[in-house]
């Protein structure tokens, strides 16, 4: 079975400190990958989405970036965090079938102070 | 792109009660309907999805309903208990299989 793992699962940031998440999924390969944030009582805000080792898509312009450098890994990344990006940050993997669900991990939610 | 809206925002019912949420896309392409419960502090997780060859769905007390000609989907909770109490998402994966976009989710309060 796949999992999907996360980490840290707490964060507290000063503004203008560096910031790098975690995700790693087990159990598939070459899985599409996913970053969202939801701010508080929010919906889901696509920040990037993977399709291979190497391929980013940005979705939203911002201070944040992401990388895969292996199959199953995805990092998002912060120079210098902003007060606003705090907010509960939600790593996904789907299949590359068009009719494949999507699976969420269990979250980072960070504080930026 | 494709459009996903999902209505209510917030709803309560009486525990025993029904509940219905409702959601419509924009993008006649996409070709895959999941829904997620979210608890508080946790990820979203998938309770039931929908594909378009389909027009309804059940498992247990959940069910899903497919209109594709009008383009919308809606969620059904019968027997509602407190445990059902959440922030439900729609969403609808795009015909390129690589996004998924999401309704703003309705949280649902389940009144014992």
């Amino acid at each position: 079975s796949q999992t999907i793992h996360q980490w840290p699962a707490t964060l507290v940031q000063p503004v203008g400190s560096p910031l790098s998440l975690e995700c790693t999924v087990e159990g598939t390969s070459n899985p599409n990958l996913y970053w969202y944030r939801q701010a508080a009582g929010r919906g889901l805000q696509l920040l990037f989405y993977s399709v291979g080792i190497g391929q980013i898509s940005s979705e939203v312009p911002q201070n944040l970036s992401a990388s895969r450098p292996q199959d199953r890994q995805f990092i998002l990344s912060s120079k210098k965090l902003l007060l606003s990006d705090s907010g509960f940050y939600l790593c996904a993997w789907a299949r590359d079938r068009t009719t494949d669900t999507q699976y969420f991990g269990p979250g980072t939610r960070l504080t930026v102070l | 792109g494709e459009n996903v809206e999902q209505h209510p925002s917030t709803l309560s019912v009486q525990e025993g009660d029904s509940a219905v949420i409702k959601c419509t896309y924009s993008d006649s392409a996409s070709n895959y309907f999941p829904w997620y419960k979210q608890e508080l502090g946790k990820g979203p997780q998938l309770i039931i999805d929908i594909r378009s060859n389909v027009g309804e769905k059940k498992d247990q007390r959940i069910a899903v309903t497919l209109n594709k000609t009008a383009k919308h989907f809606s969620l059904h909770i019968t027997e509602t208990q407190p445990e059902d109490s959440a922030v439900y998402f729609c969403a609808a994966r795009a015909y390129t299989g690589n996004q998924f976009y999401f309704g703003t989710g309705t949280s649902l309060t389940v009144i014992p």
